[in-house]
């Protein structure tokens, strides 16, 4: 089956430097990917989404970049600061909008 | 975001016991999902519902029920509750094709 793969599982950086989580995909009909952050105990809530036409989205600290004919897109979070700890899970849809999500990325922001 | 309402926040109950949890939203959304997340582990998908009377069946549907009558409910019955049924589990609405996806506060269910 169609599946996402995240990486790494856990990154630990310290607090002002930048981090990168990667999500691979299977489906090459799949054309939106949301990012989402999900604190302890908390819902998950999207930060930032990407459709296929378009390579790159800012806002803020934080972009996604996508390369569909590589089939992966990644998260990119400059200048992190401590309320930036979390989990972060990528998604991307299937075609009867569906999302299949990544495994998520355990985001340790060190002071 | 209040749009999307989950109750019970937490619920106990024994093996075998039905149990319903129940998801409300205000946005007039399209499509609802439900999914569990387990700890450590991401999300998946139990059941999903494209409109009011069409619903389908997510990756892990096996000992689940929905429904939705009206397009703001899509509650969730677990019809003979088991222990591998504890776990967190979501809500979550979105408009039209591929739109965010917008998540309840979830509710914690434990079965003993």
């Amino acid at each position: 089956g169609e599946n996402v793969e995240q990486h790494p599982s856990t990154l630990s950086v310290q607090e002002g430097d930048s981090a990168v989580i990667k999500c691979t995909y299977s489906d090459s009909a799949s054309n939106y990917f949301p990012w989402y952050k999900q604190e302890l105990g908390k819902r998950p809530q999207l930060i930032i989404d990407i459709r296929s036409n378009v390579g790159e989205k800012k806002d803020q600290r934080i972009a996604v970049t996508l390369n569909k004919t590589a089939k992966h897109f990644s998260l990119h979070i400059t200048e992190t600061q401590p309320e930036d700890s979390a989990v972060y899970f990528c998604a991307a849809s299937m075609s009867n909008y569906q999302l299949i999500w990544g495994a998520g990325t355990k985001l340790i922001i060190k002071p | 975001d209040a749009g999307i309402t989950q109750s019970p926040r937490y619920k106990i109950t024994e093996t075998g016991r039905q149990v319903t949890l129940m998801c409300h939203q205000t946005w007039s959304h399209s499509y609802m999902f439900w999914y569990r997340q387990d700890l450590g582990h991401g999300l998946r998908l139990i059941y999903y519902s494209a409109a009011a009377d069409i619903t389908d069946k997510g990756e892990v549907s096996d000992g689940y029920v929905v429904s939705r009558s009206k397009t703001e409910n899509f509650p969730l019955t677990l019809e003979s509750a088991t222990r591998s049924q504890t776990s967190v589990y979501f809500c979550a609405s979105s408009g039209d094709g591929n739109q965010p996806q917008h998540f309840g506060d979830g509710t914690r269910l434990s079965i003993l």
